[in-house]
């Protein structure tokens, strides 16, 4: 089976750094990826990580260590629209579906 | 391009009753999924689909069932609902296993009394 923790709730903020955990167990393993979703709405992708090490895409940053079975979705310069719930996700091989943790409430405030 | 679009948007069903969810997508997507979410639990799969013509059972698949005639739609159907099975659920879509990035539709809100 899979299974993925992280912490339900955090609160930062405005114009802090936030870091989001996510640990996994999976019996195979092809990359962990983290999804966006505001109250009210769809979850949107962020990011992937196949591959050890940093990813960075404008404000956000997503890392992997395989070896610790660890993750975590980096948020810099925080704005209050980054409010919003943050999932870790991983496929046990390439054709199998998404598995997602339970998600993390993330709370910016001024 | 609309993406992927769920309907109904809500809907309220008595005990025993049945009902369609109806996905589309029109990114010529080959995977194609059904998530429900209940507040704390997070995203869980009911079924999935790898391509047309083929359903496979996910983490929570227990009374609904599924179907992909067509490669552009996934259809969820609950056949005798229960008030277990209030929820939002959400469709979506990927070109392909791998890395492909799923999109979501908007949801729908089921609530079953």
């Amino acid at each position: 089976g899979q299974s993925l923790e992280q912490p339900s709730e955090v609160t930062a903020v405005e114009g802090a750094i936030v870091q989001i955990n996510c640990t996994y167990q999976t019996s195979g393993f092809y990359g962990l990826s983290w999804y966006q979703q505001h109250d009210g709405g769809a979850p949107t992708f962020l990011s992937y990580n196949a591959l050890d090490g940093l990813e960075e895409t404008g404000r956000f940053s997503s890392f992997l260590s395989r070896s610790d079975s660890y993750g975590y979705l980096l948020l810099q310069e925080l704005q209050m629209k980054d409010s919003a719930s943050y999932f870790c996700a991983v496929r046990r091989s390439g054709n199998t579906p998404l598995v997602f943790g339970k998600g993390t409430r993330l709370s910016v405030i001024a | 391009n609309a993406g992927v679009t769920q309907t109904p948007k809500f809907r309220v069903l008595k005990t025993g009753q049945s009902m369609t969810l109806l996905c589309a997508q029109d990114m010529n997507h080959e995977y194609m999924y059904w998530y429900r979410q209940d507040p704390g639990m997070g995203l869980r799969l009911i079924h999935y689909s790898v391509g047309e013509g083929t359903t496979a059972k996910g983490e929570v698949p227990d009374g609904y069932n599924v179907s992909r005639l067509k490669k552009q739609n996934f259809l969820l159907g609950l056949e005798s609902a229960a008030p277990s099975q209030t929820s939002v659920y959400f469709c979506a879509s990927s070109e392909q296993g791998g890395n492909s990035p799923l999109h979501f539709g908007n949801g729908t809100r089921l609530t079953v009394t």
